[in-house]
């Protein structure tokens, strides 16, 4: 079955310390994106590729960076410079059509002590 | 951008019509209006998405006034498995030849079935 894979699903790390989050799709699209949730908020937008070896700054990058060397895969770094790292990550992959909607994974849940 | 405003909490009785609204009084012509729903501890849904006319796929129906400033998701017969939160998001449309899809998520209506 074709669909958005991300693990794992629950991650526990040491203040100081980067982890990365992985992600990965068999949907054959172009575009993946990640956000971040909160309890009791909202999706926001981390990170965005439209293509391979491209990507762009969402609306809370700062303390994240991605990589994007594989159409498949997006995989997200939370680094030691993130301040508020303790949340649920959600990875995200669209086709190129204008207006055909986003196909989310079922979520990493970071905690951060 | 355009913002959408919806009721934070909704009840609905299991079998009944769930109608779900959703306000966006600043929508641009081209921008499309979304519905996704999140069950606890999973990544959203896409439930179905229009421009001007009403949609209907196997999951919902979606109403957009005529005038495109509000929308009602609706679930003909609701069950339990559909309480959830519910997200509806207008498409952010970008300038540099075509969309690059970003879609603003607020906090959405949390929908519960009751038995």
């Amino acid at each position: 079955d074709g669909g958005i894979t991300q693990s794992p699903k629950y991650l526990f790390r040491k203040e100081g310390q980067n982890v990365t989050l992985s992600c990965e799709q068999n949907l054959n699209h172009d575009a993946m994106y990640w956000y971040r949730q909160d309890p009791g908020q909202g999706l926001r937008l981390i990170y965005y590729s439209q293509i391979v070896n491209d990507f762009q700054k969402g609306d809370i990058a700062e303390g994240y960076s991605v990589s994007r060397e594989k159409k498949e895969s997006f995989p997200l770094t939370v680094t030691s410079a993130q301040k508020n790292p303790t949340a649920f990550y959600l990875c995200a992959s669209k086709d190129t059509g204008g207006n055909s909607p986003l196909h989310f994974g079922n979520g990493t849940r970071l905690t951060v002590t | 951008d355009a913002k959408t405003t919806q009721p934070p909490s909704m009840d609905c009785a299991e079998g009944r019509a769930a109608n779900l609204p959703c306000n966006h009084s600043t929508i641009s012509g081209n921008e499309y209006v979304y519905w996704y729903r999140q069950i606890h501890s999973q990544g959203p849904q896409y439930i179905i998405h229009g421009l001007k006319n009403n949609e209907t796929n196997e999951m919902a129906s979606l109403i957009i006034t005529e005038d495109r400033k509000s929308s009602t998701l609706i679930l003909p017969h609701a069950t339990l498995r559909d309480t959830a939160v519910y997200y509806c998001i207008v498409r952010v449309p970008r300038n540099y030849g075509g969309s690059q899809g970003n879609l603003i998520f607020g906090k959405g209506t949390k929908l519960s079935v009751k038995p």
